[in-house]
């Protein structure tokens, strides 16, 4: 079973700033990762995801993650903050094979301040 | 707009009420998730099909709950005998199961939020 850990349930940056959601897994097999953003009143939009080959994986809205498996973390990141970027952030995992659910961690909500 | 859609989007109920909700998922998606999400947390996976067929239903799902697909297109999601815990934004998914080595993408729905009295 896998399961993930995002430490910092409110992250507040000021616009143009550095972004960075921390994202932490667990799992006794391999993994394919996620990053989900959740605007106000909507459903999920997948950010970005890791399933093989480069580790360094970029996504939409200029964010990127990198897979680091000895460190068992995939992070979000993002050069400089815009006000559209404030919203809730998910990390997510799964295995491998086709049948493997996805499971969500808890969330980290982005607040950009102008 | 072809994304997934789902109905109501809210929904106010009182306790020992039945509700029922439903999904449209993306129109060529074979697989169909649902979601329960409650305040400052993820999505909780609750039951998916495959096509017509339910292949799996979390244990957090109680035998109040029931969810069919019945033409492989739509599902519905009923919930029988409400209780205050009940409360939540149940979400659905939808995706294409893709490639060998790759992971499907699934597509969110705007959710029903469910207040039970």
């Amino acid at each position: 079973a896998q399961s993930v850990t995002q430490l910092d349930s409110q992250v507040p940056v000021f616009e143009e700033a550095p972004v960075e959601l921390r994202c932490n897994y667990s799992s006794s097999v391999s993994v394919y990762l996620f990053w989900y953003v959740q605007y106000p009143n909507q459903g999920l939009q997948l950010l970005l995801k890791y399933t093989t080959g480069a580790t360094l994986v970029k996504g939409i809205n200029g964010f990127e993650a990198e897979f680091k498996k000895s460190e068992t973390s995939f992070h979000l990141t993002k050069p400089s903050a815009h006000m559209s970027d404030a919203a809730e952030y998910f990390c997510a995992v799964s295995g491998i094979t086709s049948y493997d659910k996805v499971i969500f961690g808890p969330g980290t909500s982005l607040s950009v301040i102008p | 707009d072809t994304g997934v859609s789902q109905n109501p989007r809210h929904k106010i109920t009182k306790r020992g009420q039945n509700v029922t909700f439903r999904c449209d998922p993306i129109s060529e998606h074979n697989r169909l998730y649902w979601y329960r999400q409650t305040l400052g947390q993820g999505p909780e996976f609750l039951t998916y099909f495959q096509n017509e067929a339910q292949l799996e239903k979390s244990r957090l799902l109680s035998d109040r709950f029931s969810a069919e697909r019945p033409k492989g297109s739509f599902s519905t999601l009923e919930i029988q005998r409400t209780e205050q815990g009940d409360s939540a934004m149940y979400l659905c998914a939808s995706s294409l199961t893709g490639l060998a080595g790759d992971k499907e993408t699934q597509y969110f729905g705007p959710g029903t939020r469910l207040l039970v009295l």
